[in-house]
């Protein structure tokens, strides 16, 4: 089946620690992307891929660092320098061409202990 | 730059009931538009778009959503809501180019009420 995964679904972190999420997705999309939601505020974008090693910063990128060396891969780095990382981040692929949807995997709740 | 407004955080309807999620938008450019759903702990899953051709839109699970440009609306819309509707629905609004990126609207919460 193709798709895409997040691992892992829940994660704590201790404050001060960079945690790395993974996202990982076999439909051969060109473009990936990563979201954080909160309550109440909708997603928001903090990077996105549109080709293999590129990628450029979303609208909340400060405190977060991400990678694409390979097209099915995309991990997503939350460092100590992101001050409130607990939230809800799902990461979502597509095509790349305007007007495609984006398909989105299931999610990671990362919770700053 | 575009935006997303969703009327309303929070609505309930009776089963049965007609539904409507309210959605307008702001882009300089002719919009690419789409709602999703989320259910509990779970990613977006798409329930239709829009992009170009025809305004009324028919998606899954019976919703359907109409542009209007005029009034810069994507509401959407279920004529006879049922308890497994109950979940948050979210516009999102994208132009061309600029990487598909996708701005979303802060989201509705629908409860379905016996």
């Amino acid at each position: 089946d193709g798709g895409i995964t997040q691992s892992p679904k829940y994660l704590f972190r201790k404050e001060g620690q960079n945690v790395t999420l993974s996202c990982e997705q076999n439909l051969n999309h060109d473009a990936m992307y990563w979201y954080r939601q909160d309550p109440g505020q909708g997603l928001r974008l903090i990077y996105y891929s549109q080709i293999v090693n590129d990628f450029q910063k979303g609208d909340i990128a400060e405190g977060y660092s991400v990678s694409r060396e390979k097209k099915e891969s995309f991990p997503l780095t939350v460092t100590s320098a992101q001050k409130n990382p607990t939230a809800f981040y799902l990461c979502a692929s597509s095509p790349g061409t305007s007007g495609n949807e984006q398909f989105f995997g299931p999610g990671t709740r990362l919770t700053v202990l | 730059a575009q935006s997303v407004t969703q009327l309303g955080s929070h609505v309930s309807v009776s089963e049965g009931a007609l539904v409507l999620l309210r959605c307008n938008y702001s882009s300089s450019v002719p919009p690419y538009l789409f709602w999703y759903v989320q259910y509990p702990n779970q990613g977006l899953q798409l329930l239709l778009k829009y992009t170009t051709g025809a305004t009324l839109v028919k998606g899954i699970n019976g919703f359907e959503a109409e542009f209007k440009k005029s009034e810069t609306s994507f509401h959407l819309t279920k004529p006879s809501a049922h308890m497994s509707d109950a979940a948050e629905y979210f516009c999102a609004v994208t132009t061309t180019g600029g990487g598909n990126k996708l701005t979303f609207g802060t989201g509705t919460q629908l409860k379905v009420e016996l």
